[in-house]
């Protein structure tokens, strides 16, 4: 089984519709991370968790919420999809080693096409 | 702006070496990332390099860093079709452990 898997995978829906995208993971890291990635442009860091009392905004959060449900899942909303949200999403854990310092190595998971039209 | 810059897209035989280009931005980065995106797949860590490390080699793979110009490149020797994906550099700047990914390099192995 996939360490890192995000439901659904495709989705196609209309602006103005509230849409969730799931994340859950099996790897036991505290460190959870919404991205989205648009052609030309990489990932840019929407939302990140680094336990389940603390949630901090990205470079682009605007029209985006997060929740985290548990140590194991972060959801990403989007309260009322616009074309312009229309990317590719990932999710992605990481943890916290001590005797590594300030190494991050991030596992992601598949990824979710959302097309807003 | 406070970018990390990459080029969009390289060519190369198979076979033959592949060099991709990076800058970041923050001097104050513990460590500068490759990661590996194959098609319809999430991202995967390649390689990393520690900043105190000039040259980093791992088999096929080659990370150089230069520190003053903030440049970052990786070598893939003898390139083959599997290959053949999208490459980001990624930076930790600051202290709280987010990445800061480039735009990603396509690179395409032909024939």
């Amino acid at each position: 089984d996939a360490d890192v898997t995000q439901t659904p995978r495709n989705r196609i829906t209309k602006t103005g519709k509230r849409i969730m995208l799931e994340c859950s993971q099996t790897k036991g890291h505290d460190r959870m991370y919404w991205y989205r990635q648009d052609p030309g442009l990489g990932l840019r860091l929407i939302y990140y968790s680094f336990d389940v009392k603390d949630i901090n905004k990205g470079e682009i959060s605007d029209g985006y919420s997060v929740s985290r449900q548990a140590q194991a899942k972060f959801s990403l909303s989007l309260e009322s999809a616009i074309p312009n949200q229309t990317a590719l999403y990932f999710c992605a854990t990481s943890d916290f080693q001590s005797d590594r310092g300030r190494f991050n190595e991030q596992f992601f998971g598949p990824g979710t096409r959302l097309t807003v039209l | 702006g406070e970018d990390v810059e990459q080029s969009l897209f390289l060519s190369v035989r198979e076979g033959d070496s592949s060099v991709i280009n990076c800058t970041y931005t923050d001097s104050s980065s513990t460590y500068l990332y490759w990661y590996k995106q194959e098609p319809g797949a999430g991202l995967q860590l390649l390689t990393y390099i520690f900043s105190n490390m000039d040259m980093k080699q791992d088999q096929r793979l080659t990370v150089l860093l230069n520190k003053k110009d903030k440049h970052l490149s990786l070598r893939i020797a003898d390139t083959q079709t599997g290959d053949s994906a999208i490459y980001f550099c990624a930076e930790a700047p600051g202290d709280d452990y987010k990445l800061s990914f480039g735009a990603g390099t396509t690179v395409t192995v032909r024939a």
